[in-house]
């Protein structure tokens, strides 16, 4: 069974940073895409951002782009979100995701974490 | 962005009765829509992709219709199961978008 097991989130100030992982199993982690999507407390989801199973191809949310990176280490099964220069309203659980299909990113979400909060304030 | 907006933003529905929920996109995202379903503390499911196919081990009671903007989950049923927030996402533009819910509640 597939397995994504999210980790680094925490209590952070308004612009610290904080990075993510996403650690996989249980498939072939480099023939996918992965996806990051959040959830603020009691609203709804929010795609953040996807990068292809190569780790080539990169995208982001308008509301985070510039601020935060996506990467990957196929060597290590390993997805993470680099995220900088945060605000109270990047407060969320994010979850990893992965594709469905082979070789898309972004797309049918077929597996997600369990996810890990990020509380933003001072 | 692609904006998409799920209405009824609640639907109260008796056990066994049948749940029609809609999603518009502003623009055409062709047939590259799903839906999810996600229950209190839970991550989201994958119920829907491709506007109408099921993803694995999902219930025949759950269908999905529609193609470019205007898009509909119907449960035909409801099962205590199915009380839940469904979201729709569009995987055709980027970014990718979800709309902002349906919470399906027990009338």
């Amino acid at each position: 069974e597939v397995q994504l097991l999210e980790s680094g989130g925490g209590l952070v100030q308004p612009g610290g940073s904080l990075r993510l992982s996403c650690a996989a199993s249980e498939f072939t982690f480099s023939s996918y895409g992965m996806s990051w999507v959040r959830q603020a407390p009691g609203k709804g989801l929010e795609w953040v951002s996807g990068i292809r199973g190569s780790g080539d191809s990169t995208y982001y949310a308008d509301s985070v782009k510039g601020r935060f990176i996506i990467s990957r280490d196929n060597s290590k099964n390993t997805l993470y979100l680099q995220m900088n220069s945060l605000r109270a309203e990047d407060t969320a659980v994010y979850y990893c995701a992965k594709d469905l299909w082979l070789r898309s990113v972004g797309g049918i979400l077929d597996y997600w974490g369990q996810g890990t909060l990020v509380s933003v304030s001072s | 962005e692609t904006v998409m907006t799920q209405s009824p933003a609640t639907l109260s529905v008796s056990p066994g009765e049948r749940a029609t929920l809609s999603c518009r996109a502003s623009e055409s995202v062709s047939s590259n829509l799903a839906w999810y379903q996600q229950k209190p503390g839970q991550a989201p499911r994958l119920l829907i992709h491709g506007a109408f196919t099921r993803a694995t081990d999902i219930p025949a009671r759950f269908s999905g219709s529609g193609s470019e903007t205007e898009f509909t989950l119907t449960i035909s049923s409801l099962q205590s199961e199915d009380f839940a927030v469904y979201y729709c996402q569009q995987y055709n533009n980027w970014p990718r978008t979800f709309g902002q819910g349906t919470k399906v509640e027990i009338k």
